[in-house]
């Protein structure tokens, strides 16, 4: 079945660290990942949608310049939380569709996520 | 604006019953509809996907149902077990998934 491998499970640092999550698709091509973010007993929060070798979408009220999308291959995307603020902690997890004219048919793979805490 | 409603938000069961979750969405031009399973402090296991054509699909004890006219989905779950203690997320897809809150289940031994 579709792996989606997300590095590092866990993070923890201090307040003003910049901080790479990487989402892999392993087994199959991703034109399309997602980045969300997940409080604690609360639901899937879509951040933005990261399309490879274009700009990422941002939902509405998701800062760009905090939170930068990186999707250079067919199998990689990254996010980078800059200048990380406690308010930053969260679950953050990644998902990957595979590159299919009718994408419509195709589910969404997760990765486990990362937890993000900053001190 | 997509909204996602996932009824009940926590059931408790005992083991081997029989039970229902049901999700209600506001747009009903989806692509398809996904459900999960997301175990504490985990990412999310696809369950089922049912394409905006299709009514209902089956996987195992697992059966999800899909009204799209209605805004409505089901999963059933048949005589169920300790281990399907989770939370359960119904996603309907339009260019994206969109999240209900959730249906936190407990099923005791």
């Amino acid at each position: 079945g579709a792996v989606v491998s997300q590095h590092p499970s866990r993070v923890i640092c201090k307040s003003g660290t910049s901080v790479k999550i990487e989402c892999r698709s392993l087994d199959f091509q991703a034109t399309t990942m997602f980045w969300y973010r997940q409080f604690p007993k609360q639901s899937l929060m879509l951040m933005a949608t990261s399309n490879e070798g274009s700009k990422a979408t941002y939902e509405q009220g998701v800062e760009k310049d905090k939170f930068l999308i990186n999707h250079a291959s067919l199998t990689l995307s990254t996010l980078t939380v800059t200048s990380a603020h406690p308010e930053d902690s969260s679950f953050y997890i990644c998902s990957a569709r595979a590159s299919d004219r009718a994408w419509g048919n195709q589910p969404q793979h997760f990765g486990d996520g990362t937890r993000l805490s900053i001190l | 604006k997509q909204e996602v409603t996932q009824i009940p938000a926590a059931l408790s069961v005992p083991e081997g019953e029989n039970l229902v979750l049901n999700c209600s969405f506001t747009d009903s031009a989806i692509y398809n509809l996904q459900w999960f399973r997301q175990d504490p402090g985990k990412g999310l296991t696809s369950l089922l996907l049912i394409q905006s054509s299709q009514r209902e699909q089956t996987s195992g004890r697992l059966n999800a149902s899909l009204d799209k006219s209605s805004g409505r989905s089901t999963l059933y779950i048949a005589a169920s077990q300790p281990g399907d203690s989770a939370t359960y997320l119904c996603a309907p897809a339009t260019g994206k998934l969109i999240f209900g809150q959730g249906t936190t289940l407990q099923v005791k031994p």
